[in-house]
């Protein structure tokens, strides 16, 4: 089935350890997004890619990086967790050179991180 | 940048009444609007999207408008059903080639039976 895979699921995590969150996606995708999303401040992006090779900065991207070897996959990493990370991270892709439907984001299932 | 408001953060209904979520925005240039529904536990899904050629868009229960002037847009949902409590968000952004939409802070919808 098409679509984007995140992993892990659900993930507790220790403050100070090293985190990353996978996302696939099969549908050929070029554009990237991850999103965190917390309770009453919506979906804020965190990076993006455009294409396979680059990458760029959302709205919160302190703490986070990724990056972004071949269209398939686009991690994201917590190079030192802290609580304030705890939340629900959403992965999505879209297909920009479409004519029509160039920002219609496909998401992942979500991964949910707690830090402690 | 753009920054989108959205309004009310929740909203309790009746199933069978009518309910309205409206969204404000704040760059001009935004040309292109959709809707997110996200279920309990679940993903967003895009349910309906409008470009500022159009001033309504109609898909059977929903219905989104567009105030161009005004800089703002809503979601009507008409006949309510249980199956359509949920959280939805708008968002905005242009709408040629590789954007970055930015959402709103979503608008929790229960409707009682």
């Amino acid at each position: 089935i098409a679509g984007i895979t995140q992993a892990p699921t659900s993930q507790i995590l220790a403050a100070g350890r090293r985190m990353t969150l996978r996302c696939t996606q099969d549908m050929r995708h070029n554009a990237m997004y991850w999103y965190r999303q917390d309770l009453g401040l919506g979906l804020r992006l965190i990076h993006y890619s455009n294409t396979a090779g680059t990458t760029g900065k959302g709205e919160v991207p302190d703490g986070y990086s990724v990056s972004r070897a071949n269209t398939d996959d686009f991690p994201l990493t917590l190079a030192s967790a802290v609580p304030s990370q705890t939340s629900v991270y959403f992965c999505a892709s879209s297909d920009s050179y479409r004519v029509s439907g160039a920002n219609v984001l496909t998401f992942g299932a979500g991964s949910r991180l707690t830090v402690l | 940048g753009e920054n989108v408001e959205q309004h009310p953060s929740t909203l309790s209904v009746q199933e069978g009444d009518s309910a309205v979520i409206k969204c404000t925005y704040s760059d001009s240039a935004s040309n292109y609007f959709p809707w997110y529904k996200q279920e309990l536990g679940k993903r967003p899904q895009l349910i309906i999207d409008i470009r500022s050629n159009v001033g309504e868009k109609k898909d059977q229960r929903i219905a989104v408008t567009l105030n161009k002037t005004a800089k703002h847009f809503s979601l009507h949902i008409t006949e309510t059903q249980p199956e359509d409590s949920a959280v939805y968000f708008c968002a905005a952004s242009k709408d040629t080639g590789f954007q970055k939409l930015v959402f709103g802070t979503g608008t929790r919808l229960l409707v009682s039976p």
